[in-house]
């Protein structure tokens, strides 16, 4: 199985704050990377799909960048309604496995 | 648009099958290229892939489950289903099922998920 590896696996940060969530593939998963933003008892929801292509209706302060083994997401300015958990997905080879994510919190 | 819906029993007694299904509704579970997928959620843990299933049938499994699940469709109830044997207590989780925005790509659409407890 392709291990994805989440870091950190905790960031406080300030609303306003340009935050940096990084993931790694065990082996190349060419762009086939996803990011989901879990809220606490909520559902989880896609926020990039293909590396860096914006999910329809998710605000444009978030971008996604990289290929092959290391994968970012970046909020350029964090609002309040982004914090969360963020989860990595790789859908390269079957089975989809997911990262350990990455949980936003106020610092 | 379409939704989809979890249902089953929220507790499982250890070493019996754990069975789910999900209602698709406001489309045909046989309309376009999707793969229908089942995701769990340990409390308090990460999110894992458990299987899909196509609307031809054809399932794939996570190998760590597969050799006590079968995921299936019906097509004509228009939902797809879900079942796990010889359950223990780490089977405990949130189940979601999911669509993907097209086969084999990211989950764009999940069912509001449903607890199920393994526990006599």
């Amino acid at each position: 199985d392709i291990q994805m590896t989440q870091s950190p696996s905790t960031l406080s940060v300030s609303v306003g704050d340009r935050v940096t969530l990084t993931c790694r593939a065990s082996q190349s998963i060419g762009r086939w990377l996803a990011w989901y933003q879990q809220k606490p008892g909520k559902v989880p929801k896609l926020v990039m799909y293909k590396a860096s292509n914006l999910e329809s209706g998710v605000p444009s302060r978030f971008s996604g960048s990289g290929s092959g083994t290391e994968f970012t997401l970046t909020i350029s300015s964090l609002q309040p309604d982004d914090f969360a958990t963020y989860y990595c997905q790789q859908y390269q080879t079957n089975p989809w496995t997911f990262g350990q994510g990455t949980k936003v919190e106020i610092k | 648009q379409v939704q989809l819906q979890e249902s089953g029993p929220g507790l499982v007694k250890p070493s019996e099958t754990l069975s789910l299904t999900c209602s698709v509704s406001g489309g045909s579970i046989t309309s376009g290229s999707y793969f229908w997928t089942w995701i769990r959620q340990p409390p308090g843990k990460g999110l894992e892939w458990v299987g899909y299933t196509y609307h031809t049938g054809s399932a794939y499994y996570n190998p760590s489950l597969k050799s006590r699940l079968t995921i299936s469709v019906d097509t004509s109830k228009n939902q797809f289903s879900l079942e796990l044997s010889s359950v223990t207590a780490a089977d405990t989780a949130v189940y979601y099922c999911a669509r993907d925005k097209t086969r084999g790509d990211a989950f764009d659409l999940w069912g509001q998920g449903t607890m199920v407890t393994v526990s006599s």
